[in-house]
């Protein structure tokens, strides 16, 4: 069974803490992506890995980094949580297939907060 | 951003009837593909749909895709109600592997 875990359901921090949120896939995916999903805006991509070492950021990237140094497993880090970065974060990955996407498994969610 | 937007924002129906829930995108697309949430867990694949097909079927669920209109849509059948969750829609607008949500249907089904 395809399992994408991630290490915390539940987290609170305070303001001005570096955060870190790990992800882990076991199903040798390229690809691997964080999202932060907000009641009345969806999902929205923070960052994106397509191989080791390798980061492209998403459309909200500011306040976050990312470190993908072995395959299975890539990291978000909140360099200084902020009370607006309280939000799920969702960690997903997907094989590459020629070129075409295809589909995305996803971690079971961090409910994360910042106080 | 390349978000796709579903509609409506919420739908509640009763167990047996079907569930229609229409994802409209801004760009060209490969594919689409649709998800499935339970509240606080994480995102379930569906389906997906490449640019080339214009309905697909899985079990009581299918998809069309209409590319001229920008637009896709879920048909759920004889709902039940374990059916209930957030539905989202994902485009691949972009070149390389990423992929795009919209903003979700909540659906509710009601016993």
């Amino acid at each position: 069974d395809v399992k994408v875990t991630q290490s915390s359901r539940y987290l609170v921090k305070r303001t001005g803490e570096k955060v870190f949120l790990e992800c882990v896939q076991d199903m040798d995916h390229e690809n691997m992506f964080w999202y932060r999903q907000d009641p009345g805006l969806g999902l929205r991509l923070i960052y994106f890995s397509y191989d080791v070492k390798m980061k492209e950021k998403g459309d909200i990237p500011e306040g976050y980094s990312v470190s993908r140094e072995k395959k299975e497993r890539f990291s978000l880090i909140l360099e200084s949580a902020s009370t607006n970065q309280t939000s799920m974060y969702l960690c997903a990955s997907s094989l590459s297939s020629g070129g075409w996407v295809t589909e995305a498994f996803f971690g079971q969610g961090t409910r994360l907060t910042v106080v | 951003s390349q978000q796709g937007e579903e509609d409506p924002q919420a739908l509640s129906i009763q167990e047996g009837e079907n569930a229609t829930m229409n994802c409209s995108y801004k760009t060209s697309i490969n594919n689409l593909q649709w998800y499935r949430q339970n509240s606080g867990r994480g995102l379930v694949h569906l389906i997906l749909i490449r640019s080339n097909e214009r309905e697909k079927h899985s079990g009581r669920l299918r998809v069309t895709l209409d590319t001229s209109k920008k637009s896709s849509s879920l048909l759920i059948t004889a709902s039940r109600a374990a059916d209930t969750a957030s539905y989202f829609c994902a485009t691949d607008a972009r070149a390389g592997n990423q992929f795009y949500f919209g903003t979700g249907t909540s659906l509710t089904v009601i016993p």
